[in-house]
């Protein structure tokens, strides 16, 4: 079946610098990646799309500068939180879809910032 | 709001009783699927129900999708203490090709 792998599972970073948060689809190529991120207690909320080779479409409301998507491959996409503040501390998830598969979730990045 | 809403947000049963989630969309969708999550982990897909299907059953998962009032439920029968968890639907959108989850149901079942 299809895996999708994310890591690192868990980060803690100081205030102001960037952490990069990997996932890859393992055996099949991902036409469309996806990000979300979750408070605790909440449901989630859908950050990005992003499909390989072009630029990931934001939802509004999400800071584009701030949390850059980088879709270099069909098996890769990349999550970087730039200048991180506590209130970016959340579970972040991705997600990759492939038509014969559907949607395919990452086990999830806790980031903390200190 | 992109979400749809669930309810009830919380839910809290015996062992052996029915558990049953609402979730409501927005537009129009392709198909409807629900995930289950453990406190602090990631989702566990349970079941799709396509925009053409009324009802579709998995072991002790019962889903149903009205269309016409965008609506779908999850029925968890003879539910067990493991089921405890929060669930999730998410609506796979026509336009936009996005998959938007619900607000959650927290499902707590005592032995």
């Amino acid at each position: 079946g299809a895996v999708v792998s994310q890591h690192p599972s868990r980060v803690i970073c100081k205030s102001g610098t960037s952490v990069k948060i990997e996932c890859r689809s393992l055996d099949f190529q991902a036409t469309t990646m996806f990000w979300y991120r979750q408070f605790p207690k909440q449901s989630l909320m859908l950050m990005a799309t992003s499909n390989e080779g072009s630029k990931a479409t934001y939802e509004q409301g999400v800071e584009k500068d701030k949390f850059l998507i980088n879709h270099a491959s069909l098996t890769l996409s990349t999550l970087t939180v730039t200048s991180a503040h506590p209130e970016d501390s959340s579970f972040y998830i991705c997600s990759a879809f492939y038509i014969n598969y559907g949607y395919t979730f990452g086990s999830g990045t806790r980031l903390t910032v200190v | 709001s992109q979400q749809g809403e669930e309810d009830p947000q919380a839910l809290s049963i015996q062992e052996g009783e029915n558990a049953t989630m609402n979730c409501s969309y927005k537009t129009s969708i392709n198909n409807l699927q629900w995930y289950r999550q453990n406190s602090g982990r990631g989702l566990v897909h349970l079941i799709l129900i396509r925009s053409n299907e009324r009802e579709k059953h998995s072991g002790r998962l019962r889903v149903t999708l009205d269309t016409s009032k965008k609506s779908s439920s999850l029925l968890i029968t003879a539910s067990r203490a493991a089921d405890t968890a929060s669930y999730f639907c998410a609506a796979f959108y026509n336009q936009g090709g996005k998959l938007i989850f619900g607000q959650g149901t927290e499902l707590s079942v005592k032995p």
